[in-house]
């Protein structure tokens, strides 16, 4: 069975362009997390989805942030304008459903540096 | 105050020995816990769940102490291949919020 799959695996862009990451989660999987990691630091949510209603985003940036789910399959991150301290790895994962305490599954990350 | 905090590290342990760290966490409503492996430069990757007092899965056991709020992971005879970063994890409300830690770096050397 295929895995959390996100693309593009690496993005350079330079300051002030638009980025846009894409997660396609583990078939079945209802909870959706958007997790920013910085160098030396854990994951730190963004957004997360239950099916396609976002329960929690609360620490997304929203003046520059957007995130969607349509239909509570795949999911599209997005930020526009990109900052110098965006550059960060950005990492979906995806769970059955999180109120069971089912563990959640990481996808490769994207790697976005912003120059 | 971070809600999951642990010790940085570096652990530097040598191959075939125990080494064990914390990672204590803030909120008591805390219903359960993970231990994830992260490599460098590679997607977290679950180790351990923790939902009761512990767990113990071959050379790797996790114990939970609610009332100090503190849990533990401890690597018997450790090999090359246990060099990795340690995400501690509380599902932090009902509704399936995750908290990391921001890791421990275990090394373990010949």
């Amino acid at each position: 069975e295929a895995g959390v799959v996100q693309s593009p695996r690496y993005k350079i862009i330079e300051k002030k362009q638009p980025v846009a990451f894409w997660c396609n989660p583990i078939s079945g999987h209802n909870t959706l997390y958007w997790y920013r990691q910085n160098l030396g630091q854990g994951p730190e949510l963004l957004i997360r989805y239950e099916n396609e209603e976002a329960v929690d985003d609360s620490q997304l940036p929203k003046d520059r942030f957007s995130a969607e789910r349509l239909k509570g399959v795949d999911s599209t991150l997005k930020i526009q304008p990109a900052e110098l301290g965006d550059s960060a790895v950005y990492l979906c994962a995806s769970s059955l459903r999180a109120q069971d305490n089912t563990e959640a599954f990481f996808g490769q990350g994207t790697r976005l540096t912003v120059v | 105050r971070k809600e999951v905090e642990q010790d940085p590290g570096p652990f530097n342990v040598p191959e075939g020995a125990t080494v064990a760290f914390n990672c204590t966490y803030s909120n008591s409503a805390s219903q359960s816990f993970f231990w994830y492996r992260q490599d460098c430069r590679k997607e977290p990757k679950l180790l351990m769940s923790v939902y009761s007092s512990g767990n113990e899965d071959g050379r790797f056991t996790a114990q939970l102490n609610r009332a100090s709020q503190y849990i533990s992971l401890l690597i018997r005879d450790s090999k090359l291949s246990d060099s990795a970063t340690y995400l501690c994890v509380a599902l932090t409300d009902s509704w399936g919020k995750l908290q990391f830690g921001a890791g421990t770096q275990v090394v373990v050397t010949p």
